[in-house]
């Protein structure tokens, strides 16, 4: 079974700039999950899916971050005028079902520099 | 939401001795506790979870404690080695995960 899979796996930007990073869940999984992870850190969530719904994107900075999953399977994770202290890894994880008790798969991320 | 406190955060054992590391978490509600192993330039990885209805789980040499009342929960290395070297984080949940700020263990030969 191939697991869940991003890219790019890492992106180099100046300050001001916009990124994607996009994430394909493991097949029938109907929950997807963004995280950012600073530089020894704790993963910490941003948004999360149910199929095409936002679950929770009370953690993403409205103003220049946004995500979507149109169809309910890929998603994008788009920054918008990037700053310095979004250098991370920016997780995806996957679920079979949501509600907090499923094993959550994740990606091999995605490591931004924000010079 | 909740908040997870884990302890400590660099620990350094000798080959064939035991680690430890723990957590503590905030909200009553969160009935999921995964742990993950996560090696540098890599994802963290699910090694055990337990959930709110037992007390330990093992499973090739880790074991993890869950006190429900003390709202604590723990994660044993037993008979560690160079390769348990890594980030460990602890998670709790009741529909989201909330981790731990990572524990680095180095297994010193």
């Amino acid at each position: 079974e191939a697991g869940v899979t991003q890219s790019p796996r890492y992106a180099v930007l100046q300050e001001g700039q916009a990124v994607s990073f996009w994430c394909d869940p493991i097949s029938g999984h109907d929950t997807l999950y963004w995280y950012q992870q600073p530089r020894d850190q704790g993963p910490q969530l941003l948004v999360y899916f149910r199929d095409e719904a936002v679950i929770d994107n009370s953690q993403l900075p409205s103003d220049r971050f946004s995500a979507v999953r149109p169809k309910g399977t890929n998603s994008t994770l788009k920054i918008q005028s990037a700053k310095q202290g979004d250098t991370a890894t920016y997780l995806c994880a996957s679920s079979f079902n949501w509600g907090g008790g499923d094993t959550q798969y994740f990606g091999p991320g995605t490591r931004l520099l924000v010079l | 939401g909740e908040q997870v406190e884990q302890l400590p955060s660099i620990l350094r054992v000798q080959e064939g001795s035991s680690a430890s590391i723990n957590c503590t978490y905030e909200n009553s509600a969160s009935n999921y506790f995964p742990w993950y192993k996560q090696e540098p330039g890599e994802n963290p990885k699910l090694i055990i979870d337990i959930r709110s209805n037992m007390e330990r789980k093992q499973t090739q040499g880790l074991i993890v404690l869950l006190d429900k009342k003390a709202k604590r929960f723990s994660l044993h290395i037993t008979d560690t080695q160079p390769g348990d070297s890594a980030m460990y984080f602890c998670a709790a949940s009741y529909n989201v995960l909330y981790f731990g700020s990572g524990t680095k263990l180095t297994v010193e030969p």
